[in-house]
């Protein structure tokens, strides 16, 4: 079946590093591609989206490109500041499957130190 | 547009009690979503409804699990007969979508409902 793979954490990095949380996905059709956060004690954020091969999603410096060749969803952002420390979940929405339901990894923890 | 909103935010229970937990979709979203989230893991898919029917239910639901959505608005999401297992967070989304399933649509959640079952 349809599946998300994310790279484990935690992930720890300085004041205005460079981030990379990798994602891959496993799926028969053409999924929309998203990435959620989740702050401390907050709900899932929806932080961006694509819906089709070479779309790049992009919010608040976040940026993904949907990679239909390499199955990938890589979230970035050049320059990473305390207030991003949450916990980062990729996913995706099966095309003509199950209407929509997302199918989630299991989420990658980022703390950002001063 | 308030969000989603969900009720209570905490239960503690004891096993074999039963549960239930209250969604209050985004006002005009149609779609309305039901997904638990253990320590450490994604959240996992349980049951959707678009408008009144359910029209999807997860494996993971057992027969213990019941999800309503009376008047395609709010949602309830009842545990019967709580077990240990059962500990985890609860979350609820909703989304505007058509009748077509390629539609691209976007779930927004709410702050879930954390239950510890004792």
């Amino acid at each position: 079946g349809d599946s998300v793979t994310q790279m484990e954490g935690p992930v720890t990095l300085s004041e205005e590093a460079f981030l990379t949380i990798n994602c891959t996905y496993t799926a028969t059709g053409y999924p929309s591609l998203f990435w959620y956060v989740q702050y401390p004690g907050e709900g899932l954020q929806l932080l961006l989206k694509a819906t089709k091969a070479d779309d790049k999603g992009s919010n608040k410096g976040f940026e993904a490109t949907y990679r239909k060749e390499t199955t990938s969803f890589h979230l970035e952002k050049g320059s990473v500041q305390v207030s991003d420390s949450a916990v980062y979940f990729c996913a995706l929405a099966p095309y003509g499957g199950s209407q929509g339901n997302l199918i989630f990894g299991k989420g990658t923890k980022l703390s950002v130190k001063p | 547009d308030t969000g989603v909103s969900q009720d209570p935010r905490h239960k503690i229970t004891k096993r074999g009690q039963n549960v239930t937990f209250r969604c209050d979709p985004i006002s005009e979203h149609n779609r309305l979503y039901w997904y638990r989230q253990t320590l450490g893991q994604g959240p996992e898919f349980l049951t959707y409804f678009q408008n009144e029917a359910q029209l999807e239910k997860s494996r993971l639901l057992s027969d213990r699990f019941s999800a309503e959505r009376p008047k395609g608005s709010f949602s309830t999401l009842e545990i019967q007969r709580t077990e240990q297992g059962d500990s985890a967070m609860y979350l609820c989304a909703s989304s505007l979508g058509g009748p077509l399933f390629f539609e691209e649509e976007t779930q927004y959640f709410g702050p879930g409902t954390r239950l510890l079952v004792l």
